[in-house]
């Protein structure tokens, strides 16, 4: 039963134009929001997180909004850049993360020239 | 900065070997976590601990065990490794902080993974 669900394996956009990669869950209970970025052979790191008092969090050209009604939430990257090429996760967790994160499966963005 | 390191980058071994991966932070977190990544998968929580001593299971805690002698250390133990382990292990530590939670800034920090192969 998968409790964080990224639905697009793949997404490809033109350099410059904005990036948006969506998740869904489906446990209540989360109260945390992680979005991860992931290159080839190296660990996940950390880009935004929202908790659930917010609805948006911004962080440069990294927007995250939450819509809890809808148990979703999104990722935006304005302007998307070709470093931007990278597997991106979701993650969620309840009690802020102590008892680990439950990951969504990724979704690889390709932003081409 | 936070820094998480994991004894090998690449580790090779043979099934039923026992194989035991380390994995070591810096930043006095009470926190840590053993993850797995597989393709099409995400990563799934094998173990974590959350004091020395202590563990608990994850979401996919079989054919694995965990040691935490000391704070900063973190090791995950596969008893009798089998073809299916082959994976890319991923450790996280974090502060137990659900301050930081609530306003929204990071709690888990990653090593750069062990990819391990069990042929």
């Amino acid at each position: 039963d998968q409790q964080v669900k990224q639905n697009s394996p793949s997404l490809s956009v033109q350099e410059g134009r904005i990036s948006i990669l969506n998740c869904d869950y489906t446990n209540s209970m989360f109260d945390y929001f992680l979005w991860y970025k992931k290159y080839p052979a190296e660990g996940p790191t950390f880009l935004i997180s929202i908790s659930s008092i917010k609805d948006k969090n911004e962080d440069g050209r990294f927007t995250v909004f939450l819509n809890k009604s809808a148990k979703h939430l999104s990722l935006h990257i304005v302007p998307s850049q070709p470093g931007d090429s990278a597997v991106y996760f979701c993650a969620a967790s309840a009690d802020g993360g102590a008892d680990g994160l439950t990951f969504g499966k990724g979704t690889h963005l390709i932003i081409q020239p | 900065d936070v820094k998480v390191t994991q004894s090998s980058r690449y580790l090779v071994k043979r099934t039923g070997e026992k194989v035991f991966l380390e994995c070591v932070q810096d930043m006095d977190h009470e926190n840590m976590f053993w993850y797995r990544q597989d393709p099409g998968l995400g990563l799934r929580l094998i173990y974590f601990s959350y004091d020395v001593k202590m563990k608990e299971k994850g979401d996919i805690p079989e054919g694995y065990s965990v040691s935490r002698e000391k704070k900063e250390r973190f090791s995950l133990i596969l008893e009798s490794a089998s073809t299916n382990q082959t994976s890319m292990y991923l450790c996280a530590s974090s502060l137990l902080d659900l301050l930081a939670a609530e306003l929204g800034t990071d709690t888990q920090y990653f090593g750069p993974g062990t990819r391990l192969t069990v042929l």
